[in-house]
């Protein structure tokens, strides 16, 4: 079967770095996607892995490991219009998106 | 690029009402369109794939007759929700892929919120 996992819920403070992982199971591969959803808007395209390593983009960064099926979202120096859900989806042998549940990452000051 | 306009954004409505949704792809052609539905606190949960000028793909539990989908053109695809019930009020989102396009898989409109009273 098609699996993703990722917590449900973080917390973290304005000015840290937090890193959210993902974790997957699915028929085939064909890259690995983050997005950000703010409540109440539609997902907006964060990041695009589809070899192993690390994406750097800003003060956003995203890693793969094909091999352990895993995958973090990195992101640092925390602000409080980061808090928003962060959506793990993969592209599988159809060429179709698996989403994730979700990680609601909460930012405090 | 690569824009995506869904409308209209806020819809309430009373029961038993139909009411349809656009999706266009504003700069370039969507060969395939994708509906979304997410209820509050979940996550997005696809309804169905539509390829241009052919029948929408439903997923297992979504109502063909319920959820009727269009998709016209390579620029416009339709969803209607016909005799809306207070159950289906939800966010409804759509997006569209196509050729050439960067990394991103699928874009995203803005969503539909969707009240049935």
């Amino acid at each position: 079967g098609q699996n993703i996992d990722q917590p449900t819920e973080m917390t973290a403070t304005e000015g840290a770095i937090v890193q959210i992982n993902c974790t997957y199971q699915t028929s085939g591969f064909n890259g690995l996607f983050w997005y950000q959803q703010h409540a109440g808007e539609a997902p907006t395209f964060l990041s695009y892995n589809v070899l192993d390593g690390l994406e750097e983009k800003g003060r956003f960064s995203s890693f793969l490991s094909r091999s352990k099926g895993y995958s973090y979202l990195l992101l640092k120096e925390l602000q409080m219009k980061d808090s928003a859900s962060y959506l793990c989806a993969i592209m599988d042998s159809n060429y179709q998106l698996i989403w994730g549940a979700g990680t609601k990452l909460i930012i405090k000051p | 690029g690569a824009v995506v306009s869904q409308h209209p954004s806020w819809v309430i409505c009373k029961s038993g009402t139909s009411v349809k949704i656009e999706c266009r792809s504003l700069d370039f052609q969507a060969t395939t369109m994708f509906w979304y539905r997410q209820f509050p606190k979940q996550s997005l949960m696809l309804m169905a794939t539509s390829n241009e000028g052919s029948k929408a793909t439903y997923e297992q539990g979504v109502e063909k007759d319920k959820f009727l989908i269009n998709h016209a053109s390579l620029t416009l695809s339709t969803l209607t929700v016909t005799s809306a019930h207070p159950e289906d009020s939800s966010f409804y989102i759509c997006s569209a892929s196509g050729q050439g396009l960067d990394h991103q898989p699928q874009h995203f409109g803005d969503g539909t919120r969707l009240s049935i009273l």
